[in-house]
């Protein structure tokens, strides 16, 4: 299973609801990755999870708040979102423990704050 | 952070013409690697170079590296409509990169359209 699996596929909200997004692999891979894309751009790292610790937080806004309940399955919570946080969500996840190796993505939820 | 600068910025062929798109970035890498996005859809990992390797194969995919120039190449040969996508160069750099915290730095991407 080469597969890397986020729910929901699209998701619209409003600037005062709570959502979730969630990820998971059944690669066995210790490291994942949160991404933000805008269209046309290249994808923005958001935060790294290594071995179910955060390991890199690029300055997000603490509306998203990330969670790695266990090795298979990666969360990102957001609350309170504004209308410029619209974007694709791309998770991500990679064999880490500082292996030079290619990364795996799910095919993103499509995000839409109203 | 972005290190990689693609070019071109966007590509137009005819089906059965090679496409090159080329990458160039700032910092010494580990390995550099290249990703093909279909529209609104999740990346795919097409190919891996390593630093200390010059060329790489991968069916019609031909990547090359020039460290000393700080750049990569991907050739896709006897394209078709279905390569049509943007493609990404990621670096997986140093010193960014020590022990678990590894991320890789993104190039700005080249959007292919392949036309039948």
């Amino acid at each position: 299973d080469t597969e890397v699996t986020q729910t929901p596929k699209h998701l619209v909200m409003g600037m005062t609801n709570k959502k979730s997004l969630k990820c998971e692999q059944h690669m066995g891979h210790r490291a994942m990755y949160w991404y933000k894309q805008k269209a046309k751009k290249p994808p923005e790292l958001m935060f790294v999870y290594s071995y179910e610790k955060l390991s890199i937080n690029e300055s997000v806004p603490s509306r998203f708040s990330p969670e790695c309940p266990n090795s298979s399955l990666l969360n990102l919570h957001l609350h309170a979102l504004q209308p410029e946080d619209s974007a694709l969500y791309l998770c991500a996840s990679s064999q880490g423990g500082g292996l030079p190796t290619e990364a795996f993505f799910g095919q993103g939820t499509r995000l839409t704050v109203v | 952070s972005q290190q990689g600068e693609e070019d071109p910025q966007a590509l137009s062929i005819q089906e059965g013409e090679n496409a090159t798109m080329n990458c160039s970035y700032k910092t010494s890498i580990n390995n550099l690697q290249w990703y093909r996005q279909n529209s609104g859809r999740g990346l795919v990992h097409l190919i891996l170079i390593r630093s200390n390797e010059r060329e790489k194969h991968s069916g019609r995919l031909r990547v090359t590296l020039d460290t000393s120039k700080k750049s990569s190449s991907l050739l896709i040969t006897a394209s078709r409509a279905a390569d049509t996508a943007s493609y990404f160069c990621a670096t997986d750099a140093l010193p960014h990169n020590a022990g678990n915290n590894r991320k890789l730095i993104w190039g700005l991407g080249t959007s292919l359209a392949v036309n039948p």
